[in-house]
This record gives structure tokens, sequence and C-alpha cells, in this order.
């Protein structure tokens, strides 16, 4: 039972295009969500989260927005560059004292095209 | 210092070998966690460690066997490994708090183990 899901496996976009990546999510008790850049052989990089009493959160060319009554949420970038081209994942939180229980979507390559 | 270290970053193993990988970070984070990534799949929790307490095992089979000597540190030992266990592990630490945290983790860069 998948609690997180990204749809998409690929998007292609052309440079300077708004590039939107999609997560749906099962389980209303998460608190956070958070959106991870991975490149090959890399750990994954944070890139910007949303709490769950937010709806918008904006930190330069990304934005992330949050649908609680649908259980959405999706990274919009833009301008998008070559060197966004990664692996996407989306992420939720149900944070507690016991230390935070990331769970991980399936992920989305993005390939930005110049 | 916003890095988690891991070491080694290339790990090729057999079936009888015991082996550790090593994660340390200096951010005074709590919290740490292993993660199994197979390719073209999402991380995967395995483990979760909480004031050097271990909080969450995600029913992770016992060849596979986590350590935090202290609030910097956090290994995993490794003996008796299938080829299946072959994959990228990820170590990443946390502040660890309730919903007035982000919930952000941070991730070391991985080690490669591949189990012959």
């Amino acid at each position: 039972d998948q609690q997180v899901k990204q749809n998409s496996p690929s998007l292609s976009v052309q440079e300077g295009r708004i590039s939107i990546l999609n997560c749906d999510y099962t389980n209303s008790m998460f608190d956070y969500f958070l959106w991870y850049k991975k490149y090959p052989a890399e750990g994954p990089t944070f890139l910007i989260s949303i709490s769950s009493i937010k709806d918008k959160n904006e930190d330069g060319r990304f934005t992330v927005f949050l649908n609680k009554s649908a259980k959405h949420l999706s990274l919009h970038i833009v301008p998008s560059q070559p060197g966004d081209s990664a692996v996407y994942f989306c992420a939720a939180s149900e944070f507690s004292n016991q230390g935070g229980k990331l769970i991980f979507g399936q992920g989305t390559e993005l390939s930005v095209k110049p | 210092d916003t890095e988690v270290t891991q070491t080694p970053k290339h790990l090729v193993m057999g079936m009888t070998n015991k082996k550790s990988l090593k994660c340390e970070q200096h951010m005074g984070h709590r919290a740490m966690y292993w993660y199994k990534q197979k390719a073209k799949k999402p991380p995967e929790l395995m483990f979760v460690y909480s004031y050097e307490k271990l909080s969450i095992n995600e029913s992770v089979p016992s060849r596979f066997s986590p350590e935090c000597p202290n609030s910097s540190l956090l290994n995993l030992h490794l003996h008796a490994l299938q080829p299946e266990d072959s994959a990228l592990y990820l170590c990443a630490s946390s502040q660890v708090g309730g919903a007035s945290e982000t919930g952000e983790l941070f991730f070391g860069e991985g080690s490669r183990l591949t189990v012959l």
C-alpha cells in the first residue's frame, strides 16, 4: 500500500518553461511534505518543504502547493533550467519525538532540454 | 557544517563476510536514519534512532544490525548478506521534534553495496 504516489515516472520540459511535478498521498496524519532532488550515485538533497497548515511555500524558482482536501501536492519550477534535470522525490513526514518517518514517492525523472 | 558523511562509498562483499557501514554528522541532530535504495526505486526506511535509542525498525532482517555509539555516529553491521541486498545505503539525520519542526532530513551520499 503506497502512501505517497508520484504517478509520472518522467517529465520532459523545454528550458525556460514551467515544470510541474505532482504527488498524491493517502495518510491524512502526514504533517509535513518535502521535495528532494537526486542525482545518480548521490544522496537525495532537500529542496523545499511545506507544513500541512499551509497551502503554498515559495523559495526562489521553486514553489510547492498543497491541496489537503484532495491530498495532493505539486512542485512548480519556473523557469526550468538544464541543471534541474534530476529525479525528484516527493516525501511525507509524520513527525514525532521518535524521529521523523519519511515516506517517499516513486520519483519523477525531470529532463530539461536546452 | 551541514554534512552527513558516509564511509565507505563503495563496498563489495561475499555472502559470508562481516562488514560495517559508517555514518557521521556534526549538526547536533538527535535523530539518525538508515535507508536502502534500489535502482529506480525510492529510498526505503530501515531504522530510526532517536536520542541514541532504536525507535523504529521496519521489519529489517537480522543480518542487518544497526548501532548508535553516540549522538554523532551511526553504524550498520552487515553479516551473511544475500545478493539481493545489493543497493545504495543512505544515512540521514534530523532534528527530533513535534509539529513545529520541518521534518527535513539531511542525507549522506550513500554507500554503494554489492554482495557477490
